[in-house]
């Protein structure tokens, strides 16, 4: 098993542009979800799935969005990126919310 | 929704000696309490995890301990090694029902050898 997959491992975006951060993985998890982590905030719910075809807002959803067609993938979207939206980006998957996550490698974005 | 406090931020520790970090969380209702370690430049990964109808558990050198009175778990790790040296997360699930996991805002601990 790859587990959680995460692309890309870095990337760079001008103020504005879009982008769609991949997760992918293969372990039948329902439960998926996307965190940023920022110095000194710990890890916050930007968005979450409980199964193909439901999601739902974290704490910080705003300038994100995500979908989830299938069970084995979770991409989040960035509409328009800013500056504030610097940050390392983790996707998790688990069996249900009282479950252990098992994190991707992360994704660090900066918005330039 | 659950809001979960974790002190302290960072943590000095001579190698040999214990390291303890606290956390305490606001719904009464939560059931489930994970720490969460995350070497520099890695992801999270879970260390240990405790469900409310137990008091303490331990995995060799870790344990963690939940006082549902006083809303409050904590994470021990004896005989701390260099390789401790870490971010350390606990968490407690968002609200009741299925709903994922919030995170306090870290512990770097840092064992001195």
């Amino acid at each position: 098993n790859a587990g959680v997959t995460q692309t890309p491992k870095f990337q760079v975006l001008k103020t504005g542009q879009s982008m769609t951060l991949q997760c992918a993985q293969d372990m039948n998890h329902e439960y998926m979800s996307w965190y940023r982590q920022d110095p000194g905030m710990g890890l916050r719910l930007i968005h979450y799935s409980v199964g193909a075809g439901i999601t739902d807002q974290g704490e910080v959803p705003n300038g994100y969005n995500v979908s989830r067609s299938t069970t084995e993938d979770f991409p989040l979207r960035l509409l328009s990126a800013a500056p504030s939206q610097t940050s390392v980006y983790f996707c998790a998957s688990s069996t249900g919310g009282r479950s252990p996550l098992h994190f991707g490698n992360g994704t660090r974005l900066t918005v330039t | 929704g659950e809001n979960v406090e974790q002190h302290p931020s960072t943590l000095s520790v001579q190698e040999g000696d214990s390291a303890v970090i606290k956390c305490t969380y606001s719904d009464s209702a939560s059931n489930y309490f994970p720490w969460y370690k995350q070497e520099l430049g890695k992801r999270p990964q879970l260390i240990i995890d405790i469900r409310s109808n137990v008091g303490e558990k331990k995995d060799q050198r870790i344990a963690v301990t939940l006082n549902k009175t006083a809303k409050h778990f904590s994470l021990h790790i004896t005989e701390t090694q260099p390789e401790d040296s870490a971010v350390y997360f606990c968490a407690a699930p968002r609200n009741s029902g299925n709903t994922p996991l919030v995170f306090g805002k870290g512990t770097r601990l840092s064992v001195i050898a």
